[in-house]
């Protein structure tokens, strides 16, 4: 079955634009989640959606918001990009809310945002 | 505050060496995973643990999950290059958390 996909996988901004990230879970997945990765903060919770439903939210500002859709797909918006803003943006997807006991996450191969 | 302490952060052997790699914490989770990450792509995960002094075993690689479900390791045998990458360990607690990672390189 397809894997989670993330588009588009490279994107450059400049500071003070904003961005729409796109993510399609795997088929059945209802628990979409998103983290921003850096080389020096690692792999940090942005938020999770389940049923359409935003779960939990990670300690990010406001700038940073996202929703899902009936069909699962999500979307991640950033308004007003500051340059620390520069990231992979990685997607995951699971059958259960903060991917279950035994399932995990299944994860896209992100988008890589530069803000210039 | 980082819930999840990795060690080492930076790991370069030669192919062929035996390694471990580990996740600490002060806290204790419901499950912990180990995900392995390549340049590039999105981290997969290879294992879960869910019982306090569980041990799994996926062809060279054995986990371990502590006895009080607060750390676990990962121990390496015969390393080969195809191991190198990012591993990272995830704790569920309320939601995944997870660790800063070891990157692990191995030399042919």
């Amino acid at each position: 079955k397809a894997g989670v996909t993330q588009t588009p996988r490279y994107l450059i901004k400049t500071r003070g634009q904003q961005v729409t990230l796109s993510c399609s879970p795997i088929s059945g997945h209802r628990s979409v989640s998103w983290y921003q990765q850096t080389p020096g903060q690692g792999l940090q919770f942005l938020f999770e959606y389940f049923s359409e439903t935003q779960r939990n939210k990670g300690n990010f500002p406001g700038r940073f918001s996202g929703r899902q859709f009936s069909n699962s797909r999500s979307e991640m918006n950033v308004s007003t990009l500051e340059l620390g803003d520069s990231a992979l943006y990685l997607c995951a997807s699971s059958h259960k809310p903060e991917g279950g006991l035994d399932y995990g996450y299944t994860f896209g191969s992100g988008t890589r945002l530069t803000v210039v | 505050t980082q819930l999840l302490e990795q060690s080492p952060q930076f790991l370069s052997i030669q192919e062929g060496e035996n390694l471990t790699v580990y996740c600490n914490s002060s806290s204790v989770f419901s499950s912990l995973q180990w995900y392995r990450q390549e340049p590039g792509e999105g981290p997969v995960l290879l294992v879960t643990v869910v019982t306090g002094g569980e041990v799994k075993k996926l062809k060279r690689l054995t986990f371990q999950f502590g006895d009080a479900r607060k750390d676990s390791s990962l121990h390496i045998t015969a390393a080969q290059p195809g191991d190198t990458g990012l591993y990272l360990c995830a704790g569920l607690l309320g939601k995944s958390t997870f660790g800063d990672g070891t990157t692990l390189t191995v030399k042919p």
